[in-house]
């Protein structure tokens, strides 16, 4: 069945950056987008961006140009999500989901952000 | 960017009761609209996708509806368990976008 396994959990400090693994399995890891979508505490959800795994083409949210980095790496079929600068506002659960009629989640990265 | 907009913000029902969530995009995104569960804690889960197709596993009692622009989450019976926040998402294209949410409680 179709799994996205994310890293654990990370406490950065301010100005810190973070990188945020999801390894795919269960389907063709170049086949669909990965999107990386956040959820700040008792927050709605919040897209960030999403990377097409086959050519490593990548569309981010206005909000976050400049920050953000999504890669991917096809011989582990994995997706990274690199966030630079970090603010205590960035203190999030990151997740990556698929981009398919019947989108999938990963189980979610908690960044923490904290001097 | 598109936007999405949900109604209610929050909910109280009693169990048994038929509860309707409706969610309206600023422009027509078609039919690619996908409905979630999330309980504290927890990942959302998705109920619905394509405006009407219920996931596998999801009881019978949840239903989607709508086109174009509004679309509607009903749940036909509350159930106690069916406390959580219920998300909207339009995903015909980038941007995605989230409806704000709507919690749902037991009266």
């Amino acid at each position: 069945q179709v799994q996205l396994v994310q890293s654990g959990a990370e406490v950065k400090k301010p100005g810190a950056s973070v990188k945020v693994s999801c390894k795919g399995s269960g389907y063709t890891f170049t086949g669909q987008y990965l999107h990386w979508v956040r959820q700040a505490p008792g927050q709605g959800l919040e897209w960030m961006g999403w990377i097409n795994p086959h050519s490593g083409d990548t569309k981010y949210a206005e909000k976050f140009q400049g920050r953000v980095t999504m890669t991917r790496d096809t011989s582990i079929t994995t997706a990274y999500m690199e966030l630079i600068n970090l603010r205590s506002d960035d203190a999030a659960i990151y997740y990556c989901v698929r981009d398919a009629l019947q989108l999938s989640w990963g189980q979610g990265t908690l960044v923490s952000v904290s001097s | 960017d598109i936007q999405m907009t949900q109604s209610p913000s929050s909910l109280s029902a009693s169990v048994g009761d038929r509860v309707t969530i409706t969610c309206r995009a600023s422009q027509v995104i078609s039919h690619y609209l996908a409905w979630y569960q999330q309980k504290p804690g927890e990942v959302p889960k998705l109920l619905i996708y394509l405006a009407s197709t219920l996931q596998s596993g999801v009881p019978s009692r949840f239903s989607g509806s709508g086109s174009g622009t509004d679309f509607t989450l009903t749940i036909d019976s509350l159930q106690p368990e069916d406390v959580a926040t219920y998300y909207c998402q339009k995903y015909n294209s980038a941007p995605w976008a989230f409806g704000q949410g709507t919690r749902v409680e037991i009266k």
